[in-house]
C-alpha cells in the first residue's frame, strides 16, 4: 500500500461524457501530479502542484481539468475526450517537487473513450 | 528540451542469466531516479542517484550514475521470475522527465 488511493479504478466513458478521477494522498506530501501511460509510450506528465497551486501545465488540452482543493486531494476533471485519450492515468505525490524527492504512485485510473 | 532515452526497449532472458538497462539524457541531470512497474500494477520508487559516478547495490540490483552525470544503468545479477517488469528512469534537470522503460521478462 502506497497511500496514494485513485477512483475509480477503471472508467469507460462516451465521448459527450463529463467525469472526474479523484487522488487522495495520506502521506503529508506538499506536491501531487497527474500522469498519463498509454501504451508504447514514456510517461506523460500532465500537470503538477505543489501546496495546492499549479505549477506545471505541460501542454495538456484543455478538455483536460485539474483542480486540487487542498494538499490531499487533486482531480482531473474530464469532458468531450477523444479515443486516443483512453490510457491509464496515474496520481502521484512527493514531499517536496520530484526531481529531489522519490514520487508515490496511486494505483491508476484504466480509461477507455468510446 | 530535456529528453531521456532509454535501451532496450524489451529483454527476455533465462532465469538466472543477468539483465541490463541504460538511460542516457541529452543534457546533464541533477540527478536520476528508476522505478519498477510490475505488470498490471504502477510505478514504484527504486533508488536515487546524484553524484557523479555514483554506484548504489540493493541486494542483486547495481544502479550507476555516469560521472559526466548524462547516462545511468541498472543492472540485475541472476534474475529471477520475480524480478519481471518494466523499469523506469527519471532524469531531473529542473525538469523531471521518465525514459520509455525496459520491459524485462524472465523464462523460468
Amino acid at each position: 500500500e502506497t497511500g496514494v488511493t485513485q477512483t475509480p479504478r477503471h472508467l469507460v466513458m462516451g465521448m459527450t461524457n463529463k467525469k472526474s478521477l479523484k487522488c487522495e494522498q495520506h502521506l503529508g506530501h506538499n506536491a501531487m501530479y497527474w500522469y498519463k501511460q498509454s501504451a508504447k509510450k514514456p510517461l506523460e506528465l500532465m500537470f503538477v502542484y505543489s501546496l495546492e497551486e499549479r505549477v506545471e501545465n505541460n501542454s495538456v488540452p484543455s478538455r483536460f481539468s485539474p483542480e486540487c482543493p487542498n494538499s490531499s486531494h487533486l482531480f482531473l476533471h474530464l469532458h468531450t475526450l477523444q479515443p486516443e485519450d483512453s490510457a491509464l492515468y496515474l496520481c502521484a505525490s512527493s514531499q517536496g517537487l520530484a526531481g529531489a524527492y522519490e514520487q508515490y504512485f496511486g494505483p491508476g485510473t484504466r480509461l477507455t473513450v468510446t | 528540451g530535456q529528453q531521456v532515452m532509454q535501451i532496450p526497449q524489451y529483454q527476455h532472458v533465462q532465469e538466472g542469466e543477468d539483465f541490463t538497462t541504460y538511460c542516457n539524457s541529452s543534457t546533464t541531470l541533477s540527478n536520476i531516479q528508476w522505478y519498477k512497474q510490475r505488470p498490471g500494477g504502477h510505478p514504484v520508487f527504486l533508488i536515487q542517484l546524484v553524484k557523479s559516478g555514483e554506484v548504489k547495490k540493493q541486494k542483486r540490483l547495481t544502479f550507476q550514475f555516469g560521472e559526466a552525470k548524462k547516462n545511468s544503468s541498472l543492472h540485475i545479477t541472476a534474475t529471477q521470475t520475480t524480478d519481471v517488469g518494466t523499469y523506469f528512469c527519471a532524469g531531473n534537470n529542473n525538469d523531471m522527465r521518465f525514459g520509455a522503460g525496459t520491459r524485462l521478462t524472465v523464462k523460468p
